[in-house]
């Protein structure tokens, strides 16, 4: 079974563009959670949806943080316009429901110079 | 606020050696999930906890969730180099969040 897909793996880009990370969730899970992973904070939920519908956004930093969820196969989290201290590795999440077991991706690892 | 403390934060040991993380909070979860993350990738389901004095065991890997559902802890008998990785633990709250905990980090020596 393909597992959660997100892209890209590694991204480099100057303060001040706008960065665009993908997901692919697990077909069949009603639940997409983006995650945020630092040293310094551990792992931090930014936001998560429902049935492609964002339900708690509470975790966004900011309003450079943005998300969309246009379908049940994809996600998007944009930064724009990004800051060095966006730095870290972004997950995105899948799962069935609310406090089951969440499927992870890979992660995006993202350095903002 | 809700919290999950992990402990220890970090954890080196020689192979064969045996360790215990430990996961505990004031509150109480239904549930609670443990994960192994390693370098370069995410986090990965190894078990879930729901009866309060529940254990369950992977092998080598031995976890048991406190009486009063808050708490929980994860015995590693014979520790290999293949256990090394950021175990994370995950507490399922009234709303059926996850609260994550900080992480223990394990490195186990050759």
């Amino acid at each position: 079974d393909a597992g959660v897909i997100q892209s890209p793996r590694h991204e480099v880009t100057e303060m001040g563009q706008e960065v665009t990370l993908r997901c692919k969730p697990i077909s069949g899970h009603d639940y997409l959670f983006w995650y945020r992973q630092t040293m310094m904070r551990g792992l931090e939920l930014l936001i998560y949806f429902n049935n492609n519908v964002p339900i708690d956004d509470s975790g966004m930093p900011e309003d450079r943080f943005s998300a969309k969820m246009p379908n049940a196969s994809f996600s998007t989290l944009k930064i724009q316009p990004s800051e060095p201290r966006d730095s870290a590795v972004y997950f995105c999440a899948s799962s069935w429901s609310l406090g089951q077991p969440q499927h992870f991706g890979d992660g995006t690892r993202l350095s903002i110079l | 606020t809700q919290l999950l403390e992990q402990s220890p934060q970090f954890l080196s040991i020689q192979e064969g050696e045996n360790l215990t993380v430990y996961c505990n909070s004031s509150s109480v979860f239904s549930s609670l999930q443990w994960y192994r993350q390693e370098p370069g990738e995410g986090p990965v389901l190894l078990v879930t906890v729901v009866t309060g004095g529940e254990v369950k065991k992977l092998k080598r890997l031995t976890f048991q969730f406190g009486d009063a559902r808050k708490d929980s802890s994860l015995h590693i008998t014979a520790a290999q180099p293949g256990d090394t990785g950021l175990y994370l633990c995950a507490g399922a709250n009234s709303n059926y969040q996850l609260i994550w905990g900080a992480g223990t980090k394990l490195i186990i020596k050759p």
